[in-house]
């Protein structure tokens, strides 16, 4: 079936320094990828829309300077947390569209990012 | 808006207890709707969807139907296993986009 890979699974890194987190379609190719954030005791909450070869389409709130997002191919899709702040401290997700999965939607395993 | 509802946790049962996990939702028009399924370390997982109103899904022993009367999806199981203990996920996209939207999560434990 179709995998995504999402490394790493969990980061720490100081404040003010940034971090990369990668989302890999495996076997199949991603047309669309979504990236998600899950605060603790919340619900996991859309961040922003790519498609490969655009620009991502972000959520209302979500800062587009801070949360970087490239989706260069079929099968690699980076969010980088620029100028990490603890308050971005959270567990973020992908998720690719593409595969033979029910309505194509494949998740990653996540990352646990806390910034210090 | 639409959004998911969900039964907060944790949840602690013995092995062979039957299992409920309510979810509600609010959506315009006609969603589908999903139980997902998060092991430790590991991905969302698909368990099992209802893309209309009485459907049932099933999958390992998990059931849900699609209640539009009461806008439900509760998630059961008749019998659980240590290996059913994950953290569960309601979640619901409606028939107009991609995006999904989740309730919070019921991490379930389930002790022999």
């Amino acid at each position: 079936g179709a995998v995504v890979s999402q490394h790493p699974s969990w980061v720490i890194c100081k404040s003010g320094t940034s971090v990369k987190i990668e989302c890999r379609s495996l076997d199949f190719q991603a047309t669309t990828m979504f990236w998600y954030r899950q605060f603790p005791k919340q619900s996991l909450m859309l961040m922003a829309t790519s498609n490969e070869g655009s620009k991502a389409t972000y959520e209302q709130g979500v800062e587009k300077d801070k949360f970087l997002i490239n989706h260069a191919s079929l099968t690699l899709s980076t969010l980088t947390v620029t100028s990490a702040h603890p308050e971005d401290s959270s567990f973020y997700i992908c998720s690719a569209r593409g595969g033979d999965t029910n309505y194509g939607y494949t998740f990653g395993s996540g990352t646990r990012l806390t910034v210090v | 808006g639409d959004s998911v509802t969900q039964m907060e946790g944790p949840v602690t049962l013995s092995e062979e207890a039957f299992l409920t996990i309510n979810c509600t939702y609010t959506a315009t028009g006609y969603p589908s709707l999903f139980w997902y399924v998060q092991y430790p370390g590991e991905g969302l997982q698909l368990l099992l969807k209802a893309t209309k109103a009485d459907d049932k899904g099933s999958n390992k022993g998990f059931e849900a139907t699609y209640r539009k009367e009461t806008t439900s999806f509760h998630l059961e199981k008749g019998s659980v296993q240590v290996s059913d203990s994950a953290v569960y996920f309601c979640a619901l996209r409606s028939n107009t986009g991609n995006q999904f939207y989740f309730g919070t999560g019921t991490s379930l434990t389930v002790i022999p």
